[in-house]
């Protein structure tokens, strides 16, 4: 089981940006994404779909649908330049699968 | 509030086997899960394997049997021991928690990280 994420996305400050994470009925299993930031540890944003752990921005939303899951960032602001990544826990083959991995630029 | 250290050697030569250990401050390992997660340079994050505090593990089959995980909850560490390295080995390794069944729902996320640990592959 693979995710894929496209390996960018540029937004303006302000704007919304979206990252992707399709794969095969992906909005059947629970997916999480974490930011990670150059030389730092990744962070979880989301968890469960759509939750957001203590100190996470509601800037930061999830969604899934068929075979997509989305990361959502509103109101985007320079610090949220990183890396997103999304992942799931493949409960037919016991084990964690990540995305490729997807650079937010903020312009 | 629960911290993760990982702690190793930063060199080891190809063939040779690469021992990490996670130490947890702030909580007890009871009833949680403990991932090692890496990332070569410039790429994306693997998962390697996790451990119970119980003991059970999961693996990645991608190691192909290479790959050895123990956890020593009274000294709240756990352990990762990878044989037969090659520069392909060569990254950044995390540790991290997953909460599992906590308060009634299943967790799957790992929502707590160590900074990481250089590990590099080089004769």
């Amino acid at each position: 089981y693979g995710l894929t994420q496209p390996p960018s996305v540029s937004v303006a400050p302000g704007q919304t940006a979206r990252v992707t994470c399709g794969g095969s009925n992906v909005a059947t299993k629970t997916v999480h994404w974490y930011q990670q930031k150059p030389g730092q540890a990744p962070v979880l944003v989301v968890y469960d779909e759509f939750d957001r752990p203590p100190g996470i921005p509601e800037r930061f939303s999830g969604s899934s649908s068929g075979n997509t899951a989305t990361l959502t960032i509103s109101s985007v602001e320079a610090g949220d330049e990183a890396d997103y990544y999304c992942q799931i826990w493949d409960r037919g083959r016991d084990l964690y699968v990540f995305g490729s991995g997807t650079t937010v630029t903020v312009l | 509030q629960v911290q993760l250290r990982e702690s190793g050697p930063r060199l080891v030569k190809p063939s040779e086997t690469l021992s990490l250990t996670c130490n947890v401050a702030g909580d007890s390992m009871m009833d949680y899960y403990w991932n090692w997660v890496r990332q070569s340079a410039g790429t994306g994050l693997e998962w390697i394997g996790r451990i119970y505090s119980s003991g059970t593990t999961n693996y990645n089959p991608s190691l192909k049997g290479r790959v050895t995980m123990s956890a020593e909850t009274w000294k709240n560490q756990f352990s990762l021991t990878l044989t037969s390295l090659t520069a392909a080995d060569t990254g950044t390794y995390y540790c991290a928690r997953t909460r599992g069944l906590t308060d009634g729902h299943f967790y799957y996320d790992m929502d707590v990280w160590g900074k990481g640990t250089t590990v590099i592959v080089s004769s």
